[in-house]
């Protein structure tokens, strides 16, 4: 079955730098990839997401590539700040009658002052 | 806020017991999701319904159960509760049609087994 494989799983940087989370995924079918951040004890909120017929995606400090030949898409964070930190989760689906979203572990987030 | 609510936010019980966990979805939503997260860890999908009836099961064990009622709302049951049960329980709901995928968490229900 589908799968989403997330990395890394703990990545810290210093604020004010950037951060990349990778997601890969293996069913080709796959066609909407939304990112996920989770602070500590609440719950998941949408932060970006994107679709198949689209490469990339910015909204302000945040951004998502997708590469469908390679199968993998990307969050990309610039300029962290301190209410960067979370943990991050990339999700697959392949927009079929379920909308079912096929989770990656988790990336946790920390950025340092 | 999400638009997705549940309840209770938390839950003291023991072991052997039976809780129900409810949900009600976003106005206008036919689905909903339920995941556990234990501790550290990431969300595992339990079950999904749609308009009243069950669409996908994940890794949901036989001593939970769920249903949604006519009204969209949704309850989870737990029973024979062990300790490891204690976890972060969330439902999810999305509109079910169209492209619209994305799926809106509710704050979740907070389970401790003791």
């Amino acid at each position: 079955g589908e799968n989403v494989e997330q990395h890394p799983s703990t990545l810290s940087v210093q604020e004010g730098d950037s951060a990349v989370i990778k997601c890969t995924y293996s069913d080709s079918a796959s066609n909407y990839f939304p990112w996920y951040k989770q602070e500590l004890g609440k719950r998941p909120q949408l932060i970006i997401d994107i679709r198949s017929n689209v490469g990339e995606k910015k909204d302000q400090r945040i951004a998502v590539t997708l590469n469908k030949t390679a199968k993998h898409f990307s969050l990309h964070i610039t300029e962290t700040q301190p209410e960067d930190s979370a943990v991050y989760f990339c999700a697959a689906s392949k927009g079929d009658s379920n909308y079912q979203l096929i989770w990656g572990a988790g990336t946790k987030l920390i950025i340092k002052p | 806020d999400s638009g997705v609510t549940q309840t209770p936010k938390h839950l003291i019980t023991a072991t052997g017991q039976r809780v129900t966990l409810r949900c009600s979805p976003r106005s206008g939503d036919l689905s909903v999701y339920w995941y556990q997260q234990s501790l550290d860890q990431g969300l595992q999908f339990l079950i999904q319904y749609y308009n009243g009836e069950e669409r996908a099961k994940g890794n949901i064990l036989e001593r939970f159960s769920a249903q949604q009622f006519p009204d969209l709302h949704s309850e989870l049951n737990l029973s024979s509760l062990e300790l490891g049960d204690s976890a972060l329980y969330f439902c999810a709901s999305t509109p079910g049609t169209g492209e619209r995928e994305t799926q809106y968490f509710g704050p979740g229900t907070r389970l401790l087994v003791l």
